[in-house]
C-alpha cells in the first residue's frame, strides 16, 4: 500500500517551454501532497504544500507563478513548471500524505527535468 | 530555520558489520521517519515513529524514537551491499505544520 507514481519520469525540454509533472497517489487519497526538488548530493528542499481544492502554499523564494501547482483530487497533483530555463533543471519528488495518516509522507519516484 | 542535525554524513562499512545513524534536533518533534533513497529515486519509507521512547523494527533495520523527543537513531545489523544508498531522517515538530524537516543524509557505502 501507500504508493505514489509521478509521471514522467524523466523530460528534456527546450528553454522557454513549459513541463508539467503529474503526481498521482495510487491506493489511497491525500489531501495534502508536497513537492520537493533536490540537487545532486543534497537533501530535499520543499518547495510548495499541495491541498485539495485549495491554493498551494509556497515556502519562501520559491515563485508561485513560475511553479504552478493544481491539486484537483484527493488522488492527483501537478507542478508546471513555466518557460523554464537551464537553472530550472534539477530532480523534482512529490510526496503525499494520507487522510489518516499520522503526518507520514510517501515519496513519488521522482522526474528528471533537464531544460536545454 | 529548524534544521536536524543527521550524522554522520557518510559511512563505509564491510559487508556484515552493523550500522548506526542518528538525528538530533533543539526543538521537540512528535514524528520521526526514516527513509532510504537510491540514486535517481524517491525516498522509500523504512520505519515511522509516532512515541517518545518507541522502538520499531523492520526486518534488519531498528529504529528508535528518543525519550527527549528531540533525538532518533536507526541501526542496520549484518549489512548487505543492497543496503547502499543515502538515508534520510525527517520529522515532525512538535505544534508545527504538516511539514516535515529533513537531515542532510548519511550516504552508506558497503563494501562485500
Amino acid at each position: 500500500g501507500a504508493v505514489v507514481s509521478q509521471h514522467p519520469s524523466r523530460v528534456i525540454c527546450k528553454s522557454g517551454t513549459s513541463v508539467k509533472i503529474e503526481c498521482r497517489s495510487l491506493d489511497f487519497q491525500a489531501t495534502t501532497m508536497f513537492w520537493y526538488r533536490q540537487f545532486p548530493k543534497k537533501s530535499l528542499m520543499l518547495m510548495a504544500t499541495s491541498n485539495e481544492g485549495s491554493k498551494a502554499t509556497y515556502e519562501q523564494g520559491v515563485e508561485k507563478d513560475k511553479f504552478l501547482i493544481n491539486h484537483a483530487s484527493l488522488t492527483l497533483s501537478t507542478l508546471t513548471v513555466t518557460s523554464a530555463h537551464p537553472e530550472d533543471s534539477s530532480f523534482y519528488i512529490c510526496s503525499a500524505r494520507e487522510i489518516q495518516g499520522l503526518y507520514t509522507q510517501y515519496f513519488g519516484p521522482g522526474t528528471r527535468l533537464t531544460v536545454l | 530555520g529548524q534544521q536536524l542535525n543527521q550524522s554522520p554524513q557518510s559511512m563505509f562499512i564491510q559487508e556484515g558489520e552493523d550500522v548506526s545513524m542518528n538525528c538530533t534536533s533543539s526543538s521537540i518533534f512528535n514524528t520521526w521517519l526514516w527513509y532510504k533513497q537510491d540514486p535517481g529515486e524517491g525516498p522509500v519509507l523504512l520505519i515511522a515513529l509516532y512515541k517518545a521512547g518507541e522502538l520499531t523494527s523492520n526486518g534488519r533495520l531498528t529504529a528508535q524514537f528518543g525519550i527527549t523527543r528531540k533525538d532518533s537513531f536507526l541501526n542496520i545489523s549484518a549489512s548487505i551491499p543492497s543496503d547502499v544508498g543515502i538515508y534520510f531522517c525527517a520529522g515532525r515538530f512538535q505544534g508545527g505544520s504538516e511539514k516535515l524537516v529533513f537531515g542532510k543524509g548519511t550516504k552508506l557505502t558497503v563494501n562485500p
